[in-house]
């Protein structure tokens, strides 16, 4: 399953499949990016980073691809589990500083 | 595994009184924030704090905020005389190092609900 941008924060996939979530950054000076995975009542979860001189980075089930050209960030789950559903936010940081600026999120829901 | 712990879960107080929101961030970390998040609506980032002052505000973080590390361990964020558009979860965060483009780390947060 895919979702485009900010504009369907939804998404259902199938437990086992691949999940991929979307994030249309704002600032092209953005040079960090982070993942961030929230469950009902929880804070955000850190879940992977990357920085603006990588294009990809891979961390355990999860890959982070960057398109600075287009401004654009995707965050793929490998094998999705149920354990996965969450909503998922790309957080930017600005030249200006060091605070995130976080996208509208994307909820996930993997059905058994 | 260090977490960021937040105190109290959940904090409801009438308009127009103080409230004041605790944090105890990952020991060794030396940068702090905190964001809060209407429901429904983005995270947004409030105020980070530095060597025992703020490095950055934002907007929203008007003259009735205020944040305070009163002693090594805890990091404070008052409301002074609170409004009903302060209802929201307010988050804490902590990173490691000083410096741009470092992981922030966040708390499971304090809903407050103002009456």
């Amino acid at each position: 399953g895919e979702s485009v941008g900010l504009h369907l924060p939804t998404l259902s996939v199938q437990e086992g499949d691949n999940s991929i979530i979307n994030c249309a950054y704002s600032n092209s000076a953005s040079d960090y990016f982070i993942w961030y995975k929230q469950e009902s009542g929880k804070g955000p979860q850190f879940i992977i980073d990357i920085r603006s001189n990588m294009d990809k980075r891979q961390g355990q089930r999860v890959t982070v691809l960057l398109n600075k050209t287009v401004k654009h960030l995707s965050l793929q789950i490998a094998a999705t589990q149920p354990g996965d559903s969450a909503v998922y936010f790309c957080a930017e940081n600005r030249l200006t500083g060091n605070q995130f600026y976080f996208g509208t999120g994307t909820s996930l829901t993997v059905i058994p | 595994e260090p977490e960021v712990t937040q105190t109290p879960s959940h904090q409801v107080t009438q308009m127009g009184q103080e409230v004041i929101l605790r944090c105890v961030p990952i020991s060794n970390h030396l940068y702090f924030y905190w964001y809060r998040q209407i429901l429904g609506q983005k995270v947004e980032f409030l105020v980070s704090f530095y060597n025992n002052e703020i490095s950055e505000k934002s907007e929203i973080f008007d003259d009735q905020f205020s944040v305070e590390r009163p002693d090594g361990s805890n990091f404070t964020l008052k409301i002074r005389s609170t409004k009903l558009e302060d209802s929201a979860m307010y988050f804490c965060a902590s990173s490691e190092e000083v410096g741009r483009n470092q992981p922030q780390h966040f708390g499971d947060g304090t809903r407050l609900s103002i009456l």
